[in-house]
């Protein structure tokens, strides 16, 4: 596609269930980003891959947060244990130079 | 610490008018700035950047920002607001030169523009 995709756009789950969601950056791009959006803390970056290098999880509220990039492509942003806390907005952005292109954002609603 | 503010939460304006939305910065360096733009239920979209050379940089839809870094702002204006302008901006900084490195944003700011 020609641009960032995220799955699933929604994803409503109980309180204490671990959830995964997905991003597929823009093909040949080689850093790729996740934030969150929520309407407390506004958007924070949370994680982010280059290439081969070790990323760099600074952002990460706690360890219930995880996240991987296989391949240097897809990258899932796996929650364990959800909280009602972890309900926001989850962005992913890849980048190609200086600019990061972002994808729609998956919902995500912790009952 | 390295901050972004956007002192206003909502910026009205008549269709036809120019329109600003005001952006300040405090990072150490020389930064990259940046301004998406959010739409309902939708991510952002890139809008334009600075990286380096002229101060007035143009961006998507009309759009163009001025840096001044004297005063750390980087303010978005448009000459002639449109009522579809209408949605959410954030202004954002990557501290470091060479791009690759996480963006810090302001808290946003809606733009209501009325026919």
């Amino acid at each position: 596609g020609a641009g960032v995709s995220q799955s699933p756009s929604n994803k409503v789950t109980e309180k204490g269930k671990d959830v995964e969601l997905r991003c597929d950056p823009i093909s040949g791009h080689t850093a790729l980003y996740w934030y969150r959006q929520s309407l407390g803390q506004g958007l924070e970056f949370l994680i982010y891959f280059q290439g081969n290098s070790a990323p760099d999880k600074s952002g990460l509220p706690s360890d219930r947060f995880s996240a991987e990039r296989t391949g240097g492509s897809v990258s899932t942003l796996t929650i364990q244990r959800t909280q009602q806390e972890d309900s926001a907005v989850y962005l992913c952005a890849s980048t190609l130079r200086d600019t990061q292109y972002f994808g729609p954002g998956t919902r995500l609603t912790v009952l | 610490a390295q901050s972004v503010a956007q002192p206003e939460d909502q910026v009205n304006v008549a269709e036809g008018n120019p329109l600003t939305v005001k952006c300040t910065y405090s990072v150490s360096g020389n930064p990259y700035l940046f301004w998406y733009v959010q739409y309902p239920n939708r991510g952002l979209q890139f809008l334009l950047k600075y990286i380096t050379g002229d101060n007035l940089v143009k961006g998507s839809y009309g759009f163009e920002a001025e840096f001044n870094k004297s005063q750390t702002s980087f303010h978005l204006k448009k000459p002639s607001a449109l009522v579809s302008d209408s949605a959410l901006y954030f202004c954002a900084v990557s501290p470091f030169s060479g791009g690759y490195n996480k963006l810090i944003f302001g808290a946003g700011t809606r733009l209501a523009v009325h026919p």
